[in-house]
């Protein structure tokens, strides 16, 4: 099970849509559509953002937005607000109940 | 509203196991269908899912860690475990108890505690 691939780093300026690939293979992402985002502030445990690739749990702004193509899920934020500075991570089903998580991407507000 | 709190030893010497403890309170850790399970993050670094527990005592491991991993549930104690035996440096992380569902993902996280391995 290796990392989801993403990248390191994203930057926008306020009000900007930005979006977060995470890539993965025939055997995660192209294989299951139980794809989830998080959100993570420093010394914070993890947020759910998304499940299920695109649906937001109850209280979750809906400036995010979730995706799926092929092997690759994406993460849209749009009018990115100074708050929304922190770590985004990508986690898919890998197949027999098992899970892998992207190695993160960190979200700057310029 | 549930919570979920590790505990245990916050340093382990390499070769040993480590050993952490999730309470769960505002739910019963039988109660379907939900898992529960285990991620850690080292210093700096991203998310690792470790493995998971449902209900019923099915476990699941991630088999980059080499079947080190131990996953249980204490019914009279409504908590769950996490053993990883033949620890190393490389296992220092901050480890966090979490409940999810397959297709909803991980909405219930604990606090996260760290865990140093040295000598």
């Amino acid at each position: 099970q290796s990392a989801l691939t993403q990248p390191a780093s994203v930057s926008g300026s306020p009000g900007q849509s930005i979006t977060i690939s995470c890539t993965g293979t025939s055997s995660d992402i192209g294989d299951y559509t139980y794809v989830s985002w998080y959100q993570q502030h420093p010394g914070k445990a993890p947020k759910l953002l998304i499940y299920d690739g695109s649906h937001r749990p109850s209280g979750v702004s809906d400036r995010f937005s979730g995706s799926k193509s092929g092997n690759t899920a994406s993460l849209t934020i749009s009018g990115l607000q100074a708050e929304d500075e922190a770590d985004y991570f990508c986690c898919s089903s890998a197949g027999s109940s098992t899970f892998v998580f992207g190695a993160g991407t960190q979200v700057t507000c310029l | 509203q549930l919570q979920l709190q590790e505990s245990g030893p916050r340093l382990a010497k390499p070769s040993e196991t480590l050993s952490l403890t999730c309470t769960v309170s505002g739910a019963s850790i039988t109660s379907g269908p939900y898992y529960w399970g285990w991620i850690r993050q080292p210093p700096g670094k991203g998310l690792e899912w470790i493995g998971n527990i449902y209900y019923s005592g099915e476990t699941h491991h991630s088999t980059s860690l080499k079947g080190r991993v131990t996953i249980s549930l204490d019914t009279s104690k409504n908590q769950f475990s996490l053993k990883l035996n033949s620890v190393t440096a490389a296992d220092t992380a901050v480890y966090f108890c979490a409940r999810g569902i397959a297709a909803a993902g991980i909405p219930f996280w604990g606090q996260g505690t760290l865990v140093t391995v040295s000598s």
